[in-house]
């Protein structure tokens, strides 16, 4: 079993929903990501937050709004998204962003815009 | 320029046999650090191995191993007697730590398929 919790495990949305994707970790991390994956590519960076602070945003459209409410927690909200925007996404934390310690993912969510 | 070659994007291996996954990267900096990660087509991404730049030794984790070669600048995964449970996308992953937050460079991957 993971040690990173995604919630949910599959979404399907239309284009005009608000959904909010969650991620969970118990490690004591404090730096959490959030990545996207589409199919038979390698995950890509969209955010990192780094002892809470958004620390890198991969140049995101804003229909994507990342929030990390305290150190174990992190959301990706998700407004008006297009259908290009189906993939996996993916969470991860490490220990920092320093160092080489490394990425634990969680299970992903699917998403399906409709 | 691509940080991460994987140049195999699907190898076959019969069960129990070793298998070694290929992948090169790129780097200018002196201290990075080199990943590899399962993904099963369940979709979760699982840490597998880690070799630090400074590393003299190649690290190893149970049936997986990481051939480092730093002049070559290839680190190749290795799977010694491959199970059915092995079938996977392989990813191999480079953070560059020189300059401090850099994000984690994913390779295209390497799909693994194990044949009884």
């Amino acid at each position: 079993d993971t040690e990173v919790t995604q919630t949910p495990k599959h979404l399907v949305m239309g284009m005009t929903n608000k959904k909010s994707l969650k991620c969970e970790q118990h490690m004591g991390h404090r730096a959490m990501y959030w990545y996207k994956q589409k199919a038979k590519k390698p995950p890509e960076l969209m955010f990192v937050y780094s002892y809470e602070k958004l620390s890198i945003n991969e140049s995101v459209p804003s229909r994507f709004s990342p929030e990390c409410p305290n150190s174990s927690l992190l959301n990706l909200h998700l407004h008006a998204l297009q259908p290009e925007d189906s993939a996996l996404y993916l969470c991860a934390s490490s220990q920092d962003t320093w160092g080489q310690q490394p990425q634990h993912f969680g299970d992903g969510t699917r998403l399906s815009i409709l | 320029a691509q940080k991460i070659t994987q140049t195999q994007p699907g190898m076959f291996v019969q069960e129990k046999e070793a298998v070694t996954l290929d992948c090169t990267y790129d780097t200018s900096d002196q201290s990075y650090g080199l990943f590899w990660y399962k993904q099963p087509s369940s979709g979760e991404m699982i840490f597998l191995i880690y070799q630090g730049s400074y590393d003299e030794q190649n690290a190893t984790e149970g049936r997986y191993s990481l051939n480092f070669q730093k002049a070559r600048k290839s680190a190749n995964l290795v799977i010694s007697a491959s199970q059915l449970g092995d079938s996977a996308m392989y990813f191999c992953a480079m953070r560059e730590a020189d300059s401090g937050n850099t994000p984690l460079v994913f390779g295209k991957g390497t799909r693994l398929s194990v044949i009884a």
